[in-house]
């Protein structure tokens, strides 16, 4: 069982380059999430979803796309990449947005480590 | 939504309980507190969760004060491979802060 899957692991792009974050998960989850991590921070939420065709904004979505076509898959875009960009990005899955209903805890992947340059 | 207070390190010896402390004062009835761990730069780790009862499970005990405004999350024999940024977490806020960076000595 995979779990999330994150992909690339690493990438380094030039200011104005595009690419799209991977993230997939195994686990039938209809919530999905995307996180962003500067150093010595906590991280801070930049999209999430509720379903396949349903997005939402987080807590710092300026310069981000997200689409989810499908339950298992939810990229993350960044069209034209600045050094504040810079951080690792996580995504992470669970049953529902609302843990507090029943024992729903998010699943992480294990990350994707940006550099802007 | 509530806002959550922890020490930003703490230091435990390795085989003793480990302690960490997190004050949501402003945590509303129906809020859960979720704790996770991060491990070096990995993705976070849940632990456990609860919302007016002390909770145990494999990894740790939490204990939730009767008037719900802090909790303290209980390692019982912290080993080296505990050390890690340890969240506190309202629930469905979602907000992750800075953590406590706990430090398991041998």
């Amino acid at each position: 069982n995979a779990g999330v899957t994150q992909t690339p692991k690493f990438r380094i792009l030039k200011i104005g380059q595009s690419m799209t974050l991977q993230c997939t998960q195994d686990m039938n989850h209809n919530y999905m999430y995307w996180y962003r991590q500067d150093p010595g921070m906590g991280l801070k939420l930049i999209y999430y979803s509720v379903g396949a065709g349903i997005t939402d904004k987080g807590e710092v979505p300026n310069g981000y796309n997200v689409s989810r076509s499908t339950t298992e898959d939810f990229p993350l875009r960044l069209e034209l990449a600045a050094p504040s960009q810079t951080s690792v990005y996580f995504c992470a899955s669970s049953y529902s947005r609302r843990m507090g209903v029943g024992n729903q805890p998010q699943h992480f992947g294990d990350g994707t480590r940006l550099s802007i340059l | 939504d509530a806002k959550t207070t922890q020490p930003p390190s703490m230091d435990c010896a390795e085989g003793r309980a480990a302690n960490l402390p997190c004050n949501h004062s402003t945590i509303s009835g129906n809020e859960y507190v979720y704790w996770y761990r991060q491990i070096h730069s990995q993705g976070p780790q849940y632990i456990i969760h609860g919302l007016k009862n002390n909770e145990t499970n494999e990894m740790a005990s939490l204990i939730i004060t009767e008037d719900r405004k802090s909790s303290t999350l209980i390692l019982p024999h912290a080993t080296l491979r505990d050390t890690a940024v340890y969240y506190c977490i309202p629930v469905p806020d979602m907000r992750f802060g800075a953590g406590t960076r706990l430090t398991v000595k041998p």
